[in-house]
């Protein structure tokens, strides 16, 4: 069964600030691996989705990277701003034809002005 | 820009009522999905949907059923509610790739 961990649980940084988020999973036979935002009672907002085959994904300040053999993936923000603050999960879909999603329990991002 | 709506922000209802929770999505994906989302506990998968009138249960379908008779539209209904059905409940919808979310229906059983 497919297990999806995020360290850290909750994370603070100063403004300015580059930081590194992090997803591991137990399975590496995944056909992708997708990061959300989610602000404080909101949905989820897709932010990158990273396919198996690729490396990484680049969205403006957003970078996530995929070691599928080491069952890890980082999320980098860079140059934080407040409004970066937020709840971040990773989500897995395991390969084949299964649609289902396995989701990490979310890193919890402040940050301070 | 992909769009998926949820009928209800929020929700109160009674122990016992059946409860309907409504998902809309306006880019023609086959598949939705049911997730309820809980503090501790993270997202999980009540139901999904690969085609209109098909269905397949996820990790916690019990006390859950669904409905999809168009394609657009995917239903969750509580048969009886009950107060460990309290939570935050969040659909969303794919055609191959990613995963769009609605903005979640808050409901509390009393």
């Amino acid at each position: 069964k497919q297990e999806v961990t995020q360290i850290p649980a909750a994370l603070s940084v100063p403004e300015g600030e580059n930081l590194v988020l992090n997803c591991s999973f137990t399975d590496s036979a995944i056909y992708n691996l997708q990061w959300f935002r989610q602000d404080p009672g909101k949905g989820l907002t897709s932010l990158l989705l990273i396919q198996s085959s690729q490396r990484e994904q680049t969205s403006g300040r957003l970078n996530a990277s995929l070691d599928k053999s080491s069952g890890r993936s980082t999320l980098y923000i860079a140059a934080s701003q407040p409004g970066d603050s937020a709840t971040y999960l990773c989500a897995v879909r395991r390969g084949g034809s299964n649609y289902k999603l396995t989701f990490g329990k979310g890193t919890l991002l402040t940050v301070n002005p | 820009d992909v769009k998926v709506t949820q009928s209800s922000r929020y929700l109160v209802k009674r122990t016992g009522e059946k409860v309907f929770l409504e998902c809309v999505q306006d880019m023609d994906h086959e598949n939705m999905f049911w997730y309820r989302q809980d503090p501790g506990l993270g997202l999980r998968l009540i139901y999904f949907s690969y085609d209109v009138k098909m269905k397949e249960k996820g990790d916690i379908p019990e006390g859950y059923s669904v409905s999809r008779e168009k394609k657009e539209r995917f239903s969750l209904i509580l048969e009886s509610a009950s107060t460990n059905q309290t939570s935050m409940y969040l659909c969303a919808s794919s055609a191959f790739y990613e995963q769009y979310f609605g903005p979640g229906t808050r409901l509390t059983v009393t």
